[in-house]
């Protein structure tokens, strides 16, 4: 089954302590991202990777690193994990075929709260 | 810069009734134009896009948009709401960042309830 898995789904942590959402999909799509949802404000785009070694910042990435080691995985990294980093964050996926035209495909989602 | 607004934060409608779902935009080209939904406890899925062409776009689950280039808007529509259409719906826009990537600005979502 074409997927983006996301692990894990829930986590709840303490202010400082690194941790790592894993990303992965299995339908070969060069284009990753990474968003964080929150109430009132929609997705907002964290990190995204146009193919393996090639990522770009968002419109929130402080506080957040990635790495694109392998097409199919995008794991996202908080080196200190901060209260307001407590949200919903989404991976998503889509081939690059058409470009900006392209669908993205969102994994189930990771619900984080930082205390 | 490039947004995404969805004026309503809520929309009700009866079952049966048609339903519209708000959106406007602010682009400096052409605009890419993404309509997705969420279910509770769900990602989002992908319900229709407008890239060119017919101004009318359909979509899944009986879904369509009206593209609106001189109102710089999006609106979804549906004729017959279910109450399983009853969700949380984004819009969006495709956008190139300065460095060459492909970047997507999201709506602030808008909650539709769908009474029986």
């Amino acid at each position: 089954e074409a997927q983006v898995t996301q692990n894990p789904r829930y986590l709840i942590t303490v202010t400082g302590k690194k941790l790592t959402v894993t990303c992965s999909q299995n339908m070969n799509h060069e284009y990753m991202s990474w968003y964080r949802q929150d109430p009132g404000l929609g997705l907002r785009q964290i990190y995204y990777s146009m193919n393996v070694e090639v990522t770009d910042k968002g419109d929130v990435p402080e506080g957040y690193k990635v790495s694109r080691k392998e097409k199919r995985n995008f794991p996202l990294i908080l080196e200190s994990p901060s209260p307001n980093q407590t949200s919903l964050y989404f991976c998503a996926s889509s081939p690059l075929q058409r470009e900006w035209t392209d669908t993205q495909y969102f994994g189930p989602g990771t619900r984080l709260t930082v205390l | 810069a490039q947004s995404v607004a969805q004026p309503e934060d809520q929309v009700n409608v009866a079952e049966g009734n048609p339903l519209t779902v708000k959106c406007t935009y602010s682009v400096s080209g052409n605009p890419y134009l993404f309509w997705y939904v969420q279910y509770p406890n769900r990602g989002l899925q992908f319900l229709l896009k407008y890239i060119t062409g017919d101004n009318l776009v359909k979509g899944s689950y009986g879904f369509e948009a009206e593209f609106n280039k001189s109102q710089t808007s999006f609106h979804l529509k549906k004729p017959s709401a279910l109450v399983s259409d009853s969700a949380l719906y984004f819009c969006a826009v495709r956008d190139r960042s300065n460095t060459g990537g492909f970047k997507t600005i999201f709506g602030a979502g808008t909650r539709l309830f769908v009474k029986a």
